[in-house]
């Protein structure tokens, strides 16, 4: 697609469900990220890939978050049990090359409201 | 100590000055600094990149880096209202993740 694509773009849920938010890079994108950003705040990273695999998931707040990413393409980021503070936009972005453009295009992003 | 630091503001200028914004890492090895500007209920996007200390200019932008100080910054020039909106500092992290990690952003406000 002509940009970064994500779903749903509004996510209200209870307390303790499980979530999925999706991610659809652009086309020949290899590196995909993951950031959550809470109103009025900066953007919190998660997660990174590179292909399918994730050389730096450091920034997953608990084990109840996880995420992958299948064909170098498509991501999920799964939230499972969710609570009232993982409330918050969840941003996905792609790069061509992190080594050589780094430059990051982001998509709009889901908003998650957990009631 | 946060990672990246910027003041939250509001930074508030009129139009037409210059408006300076200032971030700091923590990261002595960090390679590369970029400012992405964010629009309220937008997606954050890249105005800026920076790799070497000194100076680079784009148009009404500057970027000014220096790695002794860890410290980068950016100028806008001849502020418009339409520059209004929160600028956020992302440095690459000395390790060959990959990881981008920002900074929370400084609100700037341009006044007519």
């Amino acid at each position: 697609g002509a940009g970064v694509s994500q779903s749903p773009s509004n996510k209200v849920t209870e307390k303790g469900k499980d979530v999925e938010l999706r991610c659809d890079p652009i086309s020949g994108h290899t590196a995909l990220y993951w950031y959550r950003q809470s109103l009025g705040q900066g953007l919190e990273f998660l997660i990174y890939f590179q292909g399918n695999s994730a050389p730096d998931k450091s920034g997953l707040p608990s084990d109840r978050f996880s995420a992958e990413r299948t064909g170098g393409s498509v991501s999920t980021l799964t939230i499972q049990r969710t609570q009232q503070e993982d409330s918050a936009v969840y941003l996905c972005a792609s790069s061509f090359d992190p080594g050589t453009n780094e430059k990051l295009f982001f998509g709009s992003g889901t908003q998650l409201s957990v009631l | 100590q946060k990672e990246v630091e910027q003041n939250s503001g509001p930074l508030s200028v009129p139009e037409g000055a210059i408006a300076s914004l200032n971030c700091t890492y923590s990261d002595r090895g960090s390679q590369s600094f970029f400012w992405y500007r964010q629009y309220s209920g937008k997606s954050p996007e890249l105005i800026m990149f920076i790799y070497s200390n000194g100076d680079k200019e784009d148009g009404r932008f500057t970027a000014q880096l220096n790695k002794a100080s860890q410290y980068v910054s950016l100028l806008i020039r001849d502020s418009q209202p339409s520059d209004s909106a929160t600028y956020l500092c992302a440095v690459k992290g000395s390790g060959n993740t990959g990881k981008l990690i920002f900074g929370q952003g400084t609100t700037l406000q341009v006044k007519p």
